[in-house]
């Protein structure tokens, strides 16, 4: 069946870095867009990241431009979130979420927590 | 940036009651990529409702999406133990960026 599994996450101080990973199963990775969406201890959902099918394209919330990098290798079915400078407000349960060809979401893993703290 | 707001925060209801979930967007949502998903505490959100009115793959026909525009909503005819949660509402197109809505938590009253 359709499956994503993020790892990578931990506690990490203020300024460290973290790269996350989502690992696909069940689809043709190499087909579809990918999202990583991120929600703080107690809050509501924030879409992060998105890359294109190939890697061609890709965007970023305000909230992470210049400190995040999303990328994908299809060879592995695996896609990153390379997260730099992190700060506080970074600490959130990061989830990654396939995109259908009707552009919604459709499938999401089970989520990877950051903790930013000194 | 499109802005959704839901309302309301907090919806108090008993099983086999009607839920009826607002979302209202800043400015319209272009074809309809109007989403709902579900959260159960500690569980990744699930898709129930996508394209407004679409049930996605699996969902209860309990569910139900309507609307265009700027004024979307998402009904459960009658609420089952296992739809007490928290819902949200997201605006997605061709190119990001995404939005959702601050969420709507209904609660056994």
């Amino acid at each position: 069946q359709v499956q994503l599994v993020e790892s990578g996450g931990g506690v990490v101080q203020p300024g460290g870095s973290l790269r996350l990973s989502c690992a696909a199963s069940g689809f043709t990775f190499s087909k579809f867009g990918m999202h990583w969406v991120r929600q703080a201890p107690g809050r509501g959902l924030e879409w992060v990241a998105f890359i294109w099918y190939d890697g061609s394209s890709k965007y970023y919330a305000d909230s992470v431009k210049g400190r995040c990098t999303i990328s994908r290798d299809n060879s592995q079915n695996t896609l990153y979130l390379q997260i730099n400078s992190l700060r506080p407000e970074d600490t959130a349960v990061y989830y990654c979420a396939s995109r259908t060809s009707n552009y919604y979401m459709a499938v999401w893993g089970t989520g990877t927590t950051v903790t930013v703290s000194s | 940036e499109i802005v959704l707001t839901q309302s309301p925060g907090t919806l108090s209801l008993s099983p086999g009651e009607r839920a009826t979930l607002s979302c209202r967007a800043s400015q319209s949502v272009s074809s309809s990529y109007l989403a709902w998903f579900q959260q159960k505490p500690g569980q990744a959100p699930r898709l129930l409702i996508y394209g407004a009115s679409s049930r996605a793959t699996g969902i209860p026909d309990r569910f139900s999406g309507s609307g265009s525009g700027t004024d979307f909503s998402l009904t459960i005819s009658r609420l089952e133990p296992e739809d007490f949660a928290v819902y949200y509402c997201q605006q997605y197109g061709s190119s990001p960026p995404l939005t959702f809505g601050g969420g709507t938590k209904v609660e056994i009253k």
